[in-house]
């Protein structure tokens, strides 16, 4: 059974850093891209950011590019965010999310929230 | 970026059918995989490639992309259908993952 397990959120200020994790669970974590989502509350989903399974390629939503940083441990099974400079608009709950081979997402984890507020 | 376009509501009865577009520039050339996410919990994947099921997905969804549309089509709507449902598709052009807006729809 896939698991995802998110940890590391909570209140940061604005301006402040943060860094969250995802422990998987359940399948060849090397072998998938991963991938966070957030949602801002009462809003839609927005794709953060992915990384790919064996070559670590990088991606990210305009809205976070230069600010986030997403990497993985393989050998741990572990995916992690690591958000600096963080605005009001970066409050949501962030969603790990496992990558399929057609650009999908078809395994979701609960989602940690992070609130970014003085 | 690519814009994807969703109603923001579609209401049915228990029973009817309902259909839920997703507005894409060209999407019939994109993969549109669609998500129901019900209030308090995380999405789940119900219609990936176009117009295939997952397993565990009751038959009663299915799902068509031409054109510059796609929709998300529910048979025999139940109650535990209630929910926010979202199209996504993968961006080429700039290597993102883009959501609809999101349609919520309710079983009056």
């Amino acid at each position: 059974e896939v698991q995802l397990l998110e940890s590391g959120g909570g209140l940061v200020q604005p301006g402040g850093s943060l860094k969250l994790s995802c422990a998987a669970s359940g399948f060849t974590f090397s072998s998938y891209a991963m991938h966070w989502v957030r949602q801002a509350p009462g809003k839609g989903l927005e794709w953060v950011s992915g990384i790919t399974g064996t070559t670590g390629d990088t991606y990210y939503a305009d809205s976070v590019k230069g600010r986030f940083t997403i990497s993985r441990d393989n050998s741990k099974n572990t995916l992690f965010l690591q958000m600096k400079s963080l605005r009001g608009e970066d409050t949501a709950l962030y969603y790990c999310a496992k990558g399929d081979y057609g650009k999908d997402f078809d395994y979701w984890g609960q989602g940690i929230l992070v609130t970014v507020s003085s | 970026s690519y814009v994807l376009t969703q109603p923001p509501s579609v209401s049915v009865a228990p029973g009817q059918t309902a259909r839920i577009t997703c507005g894409g520039d060209n999407i019939g050339s994109k993969s549109v995989h669609w998500y129901q996410q019900k209030p308090g919990q995380a999405p789940l994947l119900v219609i990936h490639y176009d117009t295939d099921r997952p397993s565990g997905i009751p038959e009663r969804f299915s799902a068509s992309n031409s054109g510059n549309t796609a929709t998300l089509t529910i048979s025999r709507v139940e109650a535990g259908d209630e929910a926010d449902y979202y199209c996504q598709v993968w961006d080429s052009s700039s290597y993102q993952w883009v959501f609809g807006g999101g349609t919520k729809l309710p079983v009056l």
